[in-house]
């Protein structure tokens, strides 16, 4: 199984919006509501954000939101803020049983 | 508060066997799946493979052949093997739950598509 697609770097302003994508296939993100995704700051461990697509845990700021459309998945950071930069990665379940993450993307506020 | 510790020697030699173990604390690891995720240094997260507390496991099929995941419920802990390690295994090495839920604590587990309790990690190096 192929990794999922990342760029590797998006960057914003604080206030504005940014969207990472996560490109996958037919096994894996197309096939299935299962995408989630995860913030890590340097040194630390990854923290779930997002899961089934679109779902925010608890505690988790509504600034952040995630979609999917075909093979491509998408979180979206609203009024971005010093406190998200970092680094992302998105996530699917695969037909294989088991899990695909993506290559990560850096977030930079600017 | 479930909590989990991963544990093991931070250096391990070519061709030997990576063997770590995870502690979890606050919970038990029982009717649950459990996993193992890398990172190598400077990249992105691998999925190892997982455990479900009845014995059965899954493994990414790039590293099946040479990992191993098994479980001790009298000790709450589950741990990894990774055989014939290059330094391309060098890695930091997560365990972590897969989320789940359990309606009135009572009667089934439905579990969730995701991993919602991670350790703090485990940095292992391959190096003779």
């Amino acid at each position: 199984q192929s990794a999922l697609t990342q760029p590797a770097s998006v960057s914003g302003s604080p206030g504005q919006s940014i969207t990472i994508s996560c490109t996958g296939t037919s096994s894996d993100v197309g096939g299935y509501k299962y995408v989630s995704w995860y913030q890590q700051y340097p040194g630390r461990a990854p923290k779930l954000m997002i899961y089934d697509v679109s779902d925010r845990p608890s505690g988790v700021s509504d600034r952040f939101s995630g979609s999917k459309s075909g093979n491509t998945a998408s979180l979206t950071i609203s009024g971005l803020q010093a406190e998200d930069e970092a680094d992302y990665y998105c996530s699917s379940y695969t037909t294989s049983t088991s899990w695909v993450f993506g290559g990560g993307t850096k977030v930079t506020v600017l | 508060q479930v909590q989990l510790q991963e544990s093991g020697p931070g250096l391990v030699k070519p061709s030997e066997t990576l063997s770590l173990t995870c502690t979890v604390s606050g919970g038990s690891i029982s009717s649950k799946y459990w996993s193992w995720i890398r990172q190598p240094p400077g990249k992105g997260l691998e999925w190892i493979g997982d455990i479900y507390i009845s014995g059965s496991t899954n493994y990414n099929p790039s590293l099946k052949s040479r990992v191993t995941i098994s479980a001790d419920t009298s000790k709450n802990q589950f741990s990894l093997n990774l055989n014939s390690v290059t330094a391309a295994d060098t890695a930091v090495y997560y365990c972590a739950r897969r989320g789940y839920s359990r309606p009135g604590n009572v009667g089934p587990y439905y579990y969730n598509y995701y991993m919602d309790v991670w350790g703090k990690g485990s940095t292992v190096t391959v190096s003779s």
